[in-house]
């Protein structure tokens, strides 16, 4: 059975520290794993997509990366608005288009 | 450009009435999510649509849930009759099909409240 588990589930940084964040996975044939930010009373928002192992996305202070068993999110010197929970999801090698989610983790960036 | 719009935002109602809930897809877009989400469970999909055809229903917990796809701009979920567990944030998300890897993107959600 396809499983994500993500931490850590909150993690506190003072502006400018920068920390990394981690999505595991266990699923039958990666086809794409995901990263989306929430913020509160909003629905996800899509940040990056990754393909296969040794893959790196960037994206103003945040970068992703994958190997074949876990991805992390690398957050360079944040500021207060990187706060937010971060998801990570996959997709499988099946022929369907479903995601699985992990539960997220919750980064808080004070000044 | 328009994303996905939910409707309505909030919704709170007494237990055993039925809900219903709006979503409208990004234009273009031919394959349609439902999700719920709640602090317990995290985001679960509760069925997908793929051209208008329901794919995957296998996450919908109850015969009480239903969803409809009637043409390619427009969604519902409905609840009927709602009971208080069903209290939770209802998303709605839509990509673009089969692609690989397309990204799906969410709707701001509905909260609903079953009292």
């Amino acid at each position: 059975e396809d499983q994500v588990t993500q931490s850590p589930e909150a993690l506190r940084l003072q502006e400018g520290e920068s920390s990394s964040l981690n999505c595991s996975y266990t699923v039958s044939g990666l086809r794409g794993l995901f990263w989306y930010r929430q913020d509160p009373g909003k629905g996800p928002e899509f940040l990056f997509t990754l393909y296969s192992a040794g893959e790196e996305k960037e994206k103003e202070r945040l970068k992703a990366t994958l190997t074949k068993k876990e991805s992390f999110l690398h957050i360079t010197a944040p500021k207060p608005e990187d706060s937010a929970t971060y998801l990570c999801a996959v997709q499988d090698g099946g022929a369907t288009n479903k995601l699985i989610f992990g539960t997220g983790t919750l980064l808080a960036v004070q000044p | 450009d328009a994303g996905v719009i939910q409707s309505p935002r909030h919704e709170v109602t007494e237990m055993g009435q039925e809900v219903t809930l709006r979503c409208k897809p990004i234009s273009g877009h031919n394959s349609l999510f439902w999700y719920r989400q709640t602090m317990m469970r995290g985001l679960e999909l509760l069925i997908y649509f793929n051209n208008n055809v329901p794919i995957d229903d296998s996450g919908m917990p109850e015969d009480r849930f239903s969803a409809k796809m009637p043409n390619a701009s427009f969604s519902t979920l409905k609840i009927q009759p709602s009971e208080p567990r069903d209290s939770a944030v209802y998303f709605c998300a839509s990509s673009l099909g089969q692609g690989r890897n397309q990204p799906q993107h969410f709707g701001d959600g509905t909260r609903l409240s079953i009292l």
